[in-house]
């Protein structure tokens, strides 16, 4: 499988505990991108990374948020002191290298979290 | 900032009929205006997108138009079929721009 893949894609968990995502791209793209997305909602940007530079962050990323994209490869996504409201499907995307790619991204199946 | 946002939340269509779903924007800065699909418990699909100096853009079985004079943004689907029920987003941005995503339509294709 060459797609987007996200892991995990299931998670529960306690508030005020800390949680990971990973999100590995399509080998040969150097965008990868973070979306958040609740029920009936479309996704909202959080943020991306051209290879390992993050280049832009949404407001909606608090403190508690980070991303991180060591090697320019995979990412991960972590939150700190996980809230209720927190409880979304996160979304990861990639897109290959160059202007005129349009506005084609790559999504992967996402990892839905439950804060209890 | 930039919005996007679709007229109707629900479309119900019967199965063979041509499907048309619109959508407003406000950004008139986006190099791309883009549809995506989201089938129930999968990520968004790209299914076509359009060049902001463009009006009109048709793949297979799909037509989008872009009217910059009014904001105006729509997907036509031809023969609509029942793999076409889900959620379609629009979207703007593309290239070095992030995409900014609307709230989205859903298609229920009646058989």
């Amino acid at each position: 499988d060459t797609g987007v893949s996200q892991d995990p894609r299931h998670k529960i968990t306690k508030r005020g505990q800390n949680v990971t995502f990973r999100c590995d791209p399509i080998s040969e793209h150097n965008r990868l991108y973070w979306y958040r997305q609740t029920l009936g909602q479309g996704p909202e940007f959080l943020t991306y990374f051209q290879n390992e530079a993050q280049l832009e962050k949404s407001r909606l990323l608090s403190d508690r948020f980070s991303a991180e994209r060591p090697k320019g490869s995979f990412s991960t996504l972590e939150i700190q002191r996980t809230e209720q409201g927190d409880s979304a499907m996160y979304l990861c995307a990639s897109s290959p290298p160059g202007t005129n790619t349009g506005g084609e991204l790559f999504f992967g199946e996402g990892s839905r979290l439950t804060v209890l | 900032g930039e919005s996007v946002g679709l007229h109707l939340p629900t479309l119900s269509v019967q199965e063979g009929d041509n499907s048309i779903i619109n959508c407003a924007y406000s950004n008139s800065a986006s190099d791309y205006f883009i549809w995506y699909k989201q089938e129930s418990g999968k990520g968004p699909q790209f299914i076509i997108d359009i060049r902001s100096n463009m009006d009109k853009r048709q793949g297979q079985r799909v037509t989008v138009l872009l009217n910059k004079t009014v904001k105006h943004l729509s997907l036509q689907i031809a023969a609509t079929q029942p793999g076409d029920s889900a959620v379609y987003f629009c979207a703007g941005g593309g290239g070095y721009q992030k995409v900014t995503f609307g709230i989205g339509t859903k298609l229920q294709v009646i058989p």
